[in-house]
């Protein structure tokens, strides 16, 4: 049974280039939420997909977008990257018909700003 | 505004011992608590949760204790083992679909 799957592993871009990270969710969930980690901080919620639709938003510029398509796997989206975007991003799956069970978390991507 | 706190960046613990793990919460609305582990390199692991009708949720050795009065929960693992070192997340949340607000983490080391 696999898990949440996250690609790229690593990631290294300059200021002003956009962004493209991909998640495929655990099999079974239909609910995707993507996390922003910078260094010594907890994960922050950037934005939660559910039915190809943005359901909720955290505190993040326009600059962050997504995406879900059809069979639940989402896209991140940032664009004109900043050097504060640099991050380990987490995207985490669920069912929405459970909101009480876990979220599943991918191992993430490590995304480098020069 | 941090809404969820763990206010103990790290703590180093002898194998064989117990560990304690805090966590302090603001927002009176937070209906459902869980911890995650996170190793390096990898993406958090859920470890156990409680929900706000419990004061006590236990699973093999770690236990987790909700203090609604004091918006307080700790996470005490017994006995403490080597590979129990790790980055530990307190995270809450409310009315099941709202998304996890999470605390900075402590890092646990375990010493045999």
């Amino acid at each position: 049974d696999a898990g949440v799957t996250q690609s790229p592993t690593h990631l290294i871009k300059t200021r002003g280039q956009q962004v493209t990270l991909r998640c495929s969710p655990k099999s079974g969930h239909d609910t995707v939420s993507w996390y922003q980690q910078a260094l010594g901080q907890g994960p922050q919620f950037i934005f939660q997909y559910y039915e190809e639709e943005e359901r909720q938003r955290g505190n993040f510029p326009d600059r962050f977008s997504g995406h879900q398509f059809p069979n639940y796997s989402s896209e991140l989206n940032v664009n004109a990257l900043l050097l504060g975007d640099s991050a380990l991003y987490l995207c985490a799956s669920r069912s929405y018909d459970r909101p009480n069970q876990p979220q599943h978390f991918g191992d993430g991507t490590r995304l480098s700003i020069l | 505004d941090q809404q969820v706190k763990q206010n103990s960046p790290s703590l180093s613990v002898q194998e064989g011992r117990i560990s304690i793990l805090n966590c302090d919460y603001t927002n009176s609305m937070f209906d459902y608590f869980l911890w995650y582990k996170k190793y390096p390199a990898e993406g958090p692991t859920f470890l156990i949760s409680i929900s706000s009708i419990k004061d006590k949720n236990e699973d093999g050795r770690f236990t987790v204790f909700l203090n609604k009065s004091a918006k307080h929960l700790s996470l005490h693992i017994v006995p403490s083992q080597p590979g129990d070192s790790a980055v530990y997340f307190c995270a809450a949340t409310f009315e099941g679909n709202t998304p996890l607000v999470f605390g900075k983490g402590t890092r646990l080391s375990v010493i045999a």
